[in-house]
């Protein structure tokens, strides 16, 4: 069965860096997403993607971060300087109807 | 957007049924009605969803109340495995199917 893949599974940085997270959704899918979730909080929505472009962002979604899908395969979170308040596991999703969801990147900023 | 309402808890015997309600008083006539799980340390997953009929599939049934105020989830046979969260969610009216995540339903399995 098809699945989302997600890469590093655990991402280790230093408050102020750039962080890209990776993910590579289901082939046949048009829809993408990436969420995050705090630790021992909800789920929550940063942005959908759609032909290329940003479709909605949440308020979350700030001007540190950065979506992009630079070949036919790979979706990309970029999170230019990171907060300590970032530290979060980030799960990418894709759909044609419902969403599929990989397994996360856990991020840790110290 | 509509909102739901499910209890933050729930408790199971393994191989016994389990119902998981939801409530969506506001919910409007073109909202449709997902459930996903969220097993530990795991991603969501996609259990169900339905409009207006009562679905089944492998993992689950959906009924869904006439006035479609509130579904329940059936699991048949609940399994170890089942321990999970489970969230009754109508994605954001107008949006491409963005989901917005309650507390939902604490699941646990006893064997």
């Amino acid at each position: 069965e098809p699945e989302v893949t997600q890469t590093p599974s655990h991402q280790v940085t230093q408050m102020g860096q750039e962080v890209i997270l990776r993910c590579v959704p289901i082939s046949n899918h048009l829809y993408f997403y990436w969420y995050r979730q705090i630790l021992g909080q909800k789920v929550e929505f940063l942005v959908s993607f759609y032909n290329n472009e940003i479709s909605e962002k949440s308020e979350i979604f700030d001007d540190q971060f950065s979506v992009e899908r630079p070949d036919g395969s790979n979706f990309t979170l970029k999170i230019r300087s990171t907060k300590l308040e970032d530290s979060a596991m980030y799960f990418c999703a894709s759909s044609v109807e419902e969403q599929y969801f990989g397994p996360g990147t856990r991020l840790t900023v110290t | 957007d509509a909102k739901t309402t499910q209890p933050n808890s729930m408790e199971s015997n393994e191989e016994e049924p389990v119902h998981l309600p939801c409530n969506h008083s506001t919910i409007s006539g073109t909202d449709y009605i997902h459930w996903y799980r969220q097993l530990p340390s795991q991603g969501p997953e996609y259990v169900i969803h339905g409009l207006t009929s009562n679905v089944n599939n492998r993992m689950a049934s959906l009924a869904i109340a006439e006035d479609r105020k509130s579904s329940t989830l059936i699991l048949h046979r609940a399994t170890l495995r089942d321990a999970a969260v489970y969230y009754c969610i109508l994605p954001v009216v107008g949006s491409q199917g963005n989901l917005i995540f309650g507390k939902g339903t604490k699941l646990s399995v006893k064997p």
